[in-house]
């Protein structure tokens, strides 16, 4: 596609509940990034991938949030029982090769109620 | 890992020049990386340096030094559609994770 596609753009999910959030990246992009946005805060990095390298987890802040990459293609982030500090912006990005400038999707909006 | 320190706010009028600093500390290095923000928009990428020097794009101009692991965004000439929020970032290899620092807020006004 044209750029890095995220969906869905805004979920509203009971505590508790399981959320699966998707990322498309730009075709042809070896690089996959997850980040997490708070309100009016910084862009914390949750995973990245990188080609068939294994990935980056060290950004995950529990075992409660998991993600995978089918090859170069899409990506899911899943949280289990979310909680209300869950609630934020989640973004993806996309780069060409490991060490070129990121693309960032829209985001998905989470809120936990 | 990688930590990366960037003044929170900073204010400043139409036509003006405003500077925002960046200071890292990185077990290796591989480029300091610029992105703008604003308001519920996506992170958009403005500059790059891998080696020390000034790098210029049109109104904006991005420094680095690597010995003293500090960089910094230069606007000149701001307008108000500046008024954004812009990450210093970086990777301590190829191939790794980019880090962003928590942002500075920029507020552009007449």
């Amino acid at each position: 596609g044209a750029g890095v596609s995220q969906s869905p753009s805004n979920k509203v999910t009971e505590k508790g509940k399981d959320v699966e959030l998707r990322c498309d990246p730009i075709s042809g992009h070896t690089a996959l990034y997850w980040y997490r946005q708070r309100l009016g805060q910084g862009l914390e990095f949750l995973i990245y991938f990188q080609g068939n390298s294994a990935p980056d987890k060290s950004g995950l802040p529990s075992d409660r949030f998991s993600a995978e990459r089918t090859g170069e293609s899409v990506s899911t982030l899943t949280i289990q029982r979310t909680q209300q500090e869950d609630s934020a912006v989640y973004l993806c990005a996309s780069s060409a090769t490991g060490d070129t400038e990121a693309f960032f999707g829209q985001g998905t909006r989470l809120t936990v109620v | 890992g990688q930590s990366l320190e960037q003044p929170s706010e900073v204010t400043a009028v139409e036509g003006a020049i405003v500077q925002i600093n960046c200071t890292y500390q990185t077990s290796g290095f591989y480029g300091l990386s610029w992105y703008q923000q604003h308001d519920g928009g996506a992170p958009t990428f403005l500059s790059y340096n891998a080696l020390d020097g000034l790098e210029e794009t049109g109104r904006f101009s991005s420094f680095l030094s690597r010995s003293d692991s500090y960089g910094y965004l230069l606007l000149q000439e701001l307008q108000m559609k500046d008024s954004a929020s812009y990450f210093c970032a970086v990777r301590d290899q190829a191939g790794t994770a980019l880090i962003f620092g928590k942002g500075t807020t920029l507020s552009v006004s007449s």
